[in-house]
């Protein structure tokens, strides 16, 4: 069964910090790996997706990567803004179409 | 488009009693999701679809149905309301099972169960 960790919970940097977070699955055996934002009393909007193929994917300030040999994704986040604070959610999915979630991490940027 | 919209946005039930979630989307995706999220957690998969007709299991089914009549419309069901249902409940959807193929989910229904 997969299972998908997001370590730290929560994290709180000063504005202008660049950052990444962290996303770790069990099974490597993925098809895609999506990363989501989550402001809170929301729902989810998508960020990034990347294929099993692809290695990284960016728009804009954020960069995601993929090691599907290691069960690792990073989200990279640069130059922080106050409007980045949200809980960034990362869902693996493997060919049989049905998602596992990790838990998010809860970013606060300050000014 | 709207994407994918869910109806209502909050609902509060006593113990035992019933209602229906909507959930419907204009995007023409072949696929669609039902997942609850508690306070802290991920989600969770509670049933999903793969076109209209074919529903099956997720992760957390008991105490729901669903079906799907239409490609647009997925609707979730709770019979005999428990606390535990208390969560906030996500629509998704995606056009089919390319690796290129994202999620798109809907605002949320929030239920509390008293």
């Amino acid at each position: 069964k997969q299972e998908v960790t997001q370590i730290p919970a929560a994290l709180s940097v000063p504005e202008g910090e660049n950052l990444v977070l962290n996303c770790s699955f069990t099974d490597s055996a993925i098809y895609n790996l999506q990363w989501f934002r989550q402001d809170p009393g929301k729902g989810l909007t998508s960020l990034l997706l990347i294929q099993s193929s692809q290695r990284e994917q960016t728009s804009g300030r954020l960069n995601a990567s993929l090691d599907k040999s290691s069960g690792r994704s990073t989200l990279y986040i640069a130059a922080s803004q106050p409007g980045d604070s949200a809980t960034y959610l990362c869902a693996v999915r493997p060919n049989a179409g049905k998602s596992t979630f990790g838990d998010g991490t809860t970013l606060t940027v300050k000014p | 488009n709207a994407g994918v919209t869910q109806t209502p946005k909050f609902r509060i039930l006593k113990i035992g009693q019933s209602m229906t979630l909507q959930c419907t989307q204009d995007m023409n995706h072949n696929y669609m999701y039902w997942y609850r999220q508690d306070p802290g957690m991920g989600l969770k998969l509670i049933y999903y679809s793969v076109g209209a007709g074919i529903t099956d299991k997720g992760e957390v089914p008991n105490g729901y149905n669903v079906s799907r009549s239409t490609t647009e419309d997925f609707p979730l069901r709770l019979e005999l309301a428990a606390p535990s249902q208390t969560s906030v409940y996500f629509c998704a959807s995606t056009l089919g099972l390319a690796a290129y193929n994202e999620q798109f989910f809907g605002p949320g229904t929030r239920l509390t169960v008293l």
